[in-house]
């Protein structure tokens, strides 16, 4: 099984920061790498899929990059509403594992 | 609007059975890979199944394979969760998703309902 590990578990940050979260798999998923967040009391909504495509709807400041083992979701100019918690997933095969989550916090 | 809707959560006891479902509408349901993902109180997601478009490839995570069965009748546009043999590890919040693209096996999930809270508890 793969096994996806993100960094940091939490984040501080302020409005306007850019910011960074890291996902890395146990072995080689190519581009099936997939972004998501999720807000207290809701569903997750997906960001990114194919590690670097945005998802309909969803706003020009996030973005991601990689392949192979190692993933970055980049929010460009953090918004009030971006505090959440941001998950990534393969789904390069089964089980599609998740990473276990980076809850970004205002500092 | 597309839409998923999951019903059937309650309070089971450790062995009980229960079964989810899933009500799709907004979207051509019997095109699309289907999902089952929980999330334990206070947790993270956890992948649980998925059933492919046409019912014919269905896949389970470990901690669920033997007890628990996914199916679809895409007559009904609706997703089903047979869970047998329930223990307290599998309380969590039952989402139901659906794949990013059509008749794709592995697939983002696009789509997300608002879940249904099963609790195993005696």
């Amino acid at each position: 099984d793969i096994q996806m590990t993100q960094s940091p578990s939490s984040l501080s940050a302020s409005v306007g920061d850019r910011v960074t979260i890291t996902c890395r798999a146990s072995q080689s998923i190519s581009s099936y790498l997939n972004w998501y967040q999720q807000k207290p009391g809701k569903a997750p909504k997906l960001l990114i899929y194919a590690a670097s495509s945005l998802q309909s709807g969803v706003p020009s400041r996030f973005s991601g990059s990689g392949s192979g083992t190692d993933f970055t979701l980049t929010i460009s100019s953090l918004q009030p509403e971006d505090f959440a918690t941001y998950y990534c997933q393969q789904s390069y095969s089964t089980p599609n594992s998740f990473g276990q989550g980076t809850k970004l916090e205002i500092k | 609007e597309v839409q998923l809707v999951e019903s059937g959560g309650v309070v089971v006891q450790p062995g009980g059975s229960l079964r989810l479902s899933c009500a799709a509408s907004g979207f051509t349901f019997d095109d699309y890979t289907m999902h089952w993902v929980r999330q334990a109180p206070g947790k993270g997601l956890e992948w649980v199944s998925l059933i492919s478009w046409d019912g014919g490839s269905t896949y389970y995570a470990d901690s669920v394979k033997g007890r628990f069965t996914i199916s679809r009748d895409n007559s009904k546009n609706s997703l089903y969760l047979q869970m047998n043999s329930l223990r307290t590890e599998d309380t969590a919040l039952y989402y139901c998703a659906k794949g990013l693209e059509q008749w794709l096996v592995q697939d983002a999930f696009d789509i997300w309902g608002q879940g249904t809270m099963v609790t195993v508890s005696s």
